[in-house]
């Protein structure tokens, strides 16, 4: 399969844990997004990476979500102390960044945090 | 500010019915509007978006300007078209603003 992959796909986790995804995108794609999706809700842009840069971060939700994307490769987002608002699918989505208008973004299956 | 309305949660239709799934957006630039479709227990994938004008799956969508709208059509729903449809406009860094999503229904 040679999609974007997130793992887990499942986590539940007790509320003050610190919880970490993965996100592997297509191969070369060179801009990596994510995404967080509560219910009844579209999808909500959180942070970006161009290559290893992180050229967005103002949407992250507070200052225990951070992201990284150490070698332009695969990114991790992780939330420090959670807490049961933290509850939701987090999905991450890559895109070749052909152009300068906004590229078609392919997104993975998404990780589920439920947090008791 | 950037913002996707879809004012429908539900859409329900027969087989063979035309469909629209309405979508408006804010934006004070020159808008970039996409669909997303989401399957039962797939990934969020692309419909379609204005730039390329194609018709996907026999869903068609036009992007009005003056009303602001982007609304997704088709012309005799089938049963297989039954997914979650979000609205999506392109913002400034490249993400994708979606709306809340239209659920539609396609009865036998």
């Amino acid at each position: 399969d040679t999609g974007v992959s997130q793992n887990p796909r499942h986590k539940i986790t007790k509320r003050g844990q610190n919880v970490t995804f993965r996100c592997d995108p297509i191969s070369e794609h060179n801009r990596l997004y994510w995404y967080r999706q509560t219910l009844g809700q579209g999808p909500e842009f959180l942070t970006y990476f161009q290559n290893e840069a992180q050229l967005e971060k103002s949407r992250l939700l507070s200052d225990r979500f951070s992201a990284e994307r150490p070698k332009g490769s695969f990114s991790t987002l992780e939330i420090q102390r959670t807490e049961q608002g933290d509850s939701a699918m987090y999905l991450c989505a890559s895109s070749p960044r052909l152009a300068d208008s906004t590229d078609t973004q392919y997104f993975g299956p998404g990780t589920r945090l439920t947090v008791l | 500010a950037q913002r996707v309305t879809q004012p429908e949660k539900l859409l329900s239709v027969f087989k063979g019915a035309p469909v629209e799934l309405k979508c408006n957006y804010s934006y004070s630039g020159s808008p970039e509007l996409f669909w997303y479709v989401q399957y039962s227990r797939q990934r969020l994938q692309l419909l379609l978006r204005h730039i390329s004008r194609e018709s996907i799956k026999g869903f068609t969508a036009d992007l009005n300007k003056g009303e602001t709208s982007f609304h997704l059509k088709k012309p005799f729903a089938q049963e297989e078209d039954s997914a979650m449809y979000y609205c999506a406009l392109g913002g400034s860094q490249g993400n994708l603003i979606f709306g809340k999503g239209t659920k539609l229904s396609v009865k036998p």
